[in-house]
C-alpha cells in the first residue's frame, strides 16, 4: 500500500531535549516536506527537499533540521525543542514538486514541556 | 497580508444546500492552485486542482480568477459527509515545480441534518 509513515505518533517530552520524528514514503517520490499545524494559524511549511541531499528552507525554518540521505526518508530533528514547537506535525510527499498531489502521513502530536 | 487568507467560518448549512468558499492568494505570479479537505485532527487530502478554465468534480466546481487572484470552491447538495475544513492551498512560485507551497487557515463547513 502506498503510504507516508511518521514515527512516533505521539510524544510528549521536556524543552531541551534532542528529539527525532521520521518520515518514510514508500512511492519513490522525488519530492518530501514537513508542516507544522497551529490553530488560527494553518500549515506552514518547515523544510522541503526536493530530491536527495536537496533541502531547503519552509517559512518556519527555524528551530528544525532536516537530512535527506535517501530517496524514502526525510527525518526532522529538533536539536533543542522548546514549548513554542508543540505542534501538529505533517510529513508529506509528492512525485516532483510541489505542483503535485501530495500525500501526507497520519500526523505527529508533538508536546514540550 | 497572508499569502493566502480564507475566511476561517465555520459555515454552518442544511443537508443539501449549496455553499461556496473564497480564496484570495497575494503572488500574481503563482502557476498552481489547489484545494485540500482536512478531516478533525486527520492529514489534509487533495479534494481537486484549480485549473484555468475552471473544473468540476461530482458535486464539487472550482473556478481561478487571475485577475482578481482568488479560488472557489462551490459544493452542491452538501451531504453530512462534507463537513470538514477545507483548505486553499497555492504554489507561490513562478515555476510550478518548486518545493513551497503556501496553505490557507482553512475554512470550517458543518453541514446540519
Amino acid at each position: 500500500e502506498a503510504q507516508v509513515t511518521q514515527n512516533p505518533r505521539y510524544l510528549i517530552t521536556v524543552t531541551g531535549k534532542k528529539l527525532t520524528v521520521t518520515c518514510s514514503q514508500n512511492m519513490n517520490h522525488e519530492y518530501m516536506s514537513w508542516y507544522r499545524q497551529d490553530p488560527g494559524l494553518g500549515l506552514r511549511q518547515i523544510y522541503y527537499s526536493m530530491n536527495v541531499e536537496v533541502t531547503d528552507k519552509g517559512d518556519v525554518p527555524e528551530g528544525y533540521k532536516v537530512s535527506r540521505k535517501e530517496k524514502r526518508n526525510f527525518p526532522l530533528i529538533l536539536e533543542s525543542p522548546s514549548p513554542n514547537q508543540t505542534s501538529l506535525y505533517f510529513c508529506a510527499s509528492s512525485p516532483t514538486g510541489a505542483s503535485r498531489t501530495q500525500h501526507f502521513g497520519d500526523g505527529t502530536r508533538l508536546s514540550i514541556l | 497580508r497572508k499569502e493566502v487568507e480564507q475566511d476561517p467560518g465555520p459555515f454552518n448549512v442544511p443537508e443539501g444546500a449549496t455553499v461556496a468558499f473564497n480564496c484570495t492568494y497575494s503572488n500574481s505570479a503563482s502557476q498552481s492552485f489547489f484545494w485540500y479537505r482536512q478531516d478533525c485532527r486527520k492529514e489534509p487530502k487533495l479534494l481537486m486542482s484549480v485549473y484555468s478554465s475552471g473544473n468540476e468534480d461530482g458535486r464539487f466546481t472550482a473556478q481561478l480568477n487571475r485577475a482578481s487572484q482568488y479560488i472557489s470552491l462551490l459544493i452542491r447538495d452538501s451531504k453530512l459527509s462534507d463537513s470538514a475544513t477545507y483548505l486553499c492551498v497555492v504554489n507561490m512560485w513562478a515555476s510550478s515545480n518548486t518545493g513551497k507551497l503556501i496553505f490557507g487557515q482553512g475554512t470550517t463547513l458543518q453541514v446540519k441534518p
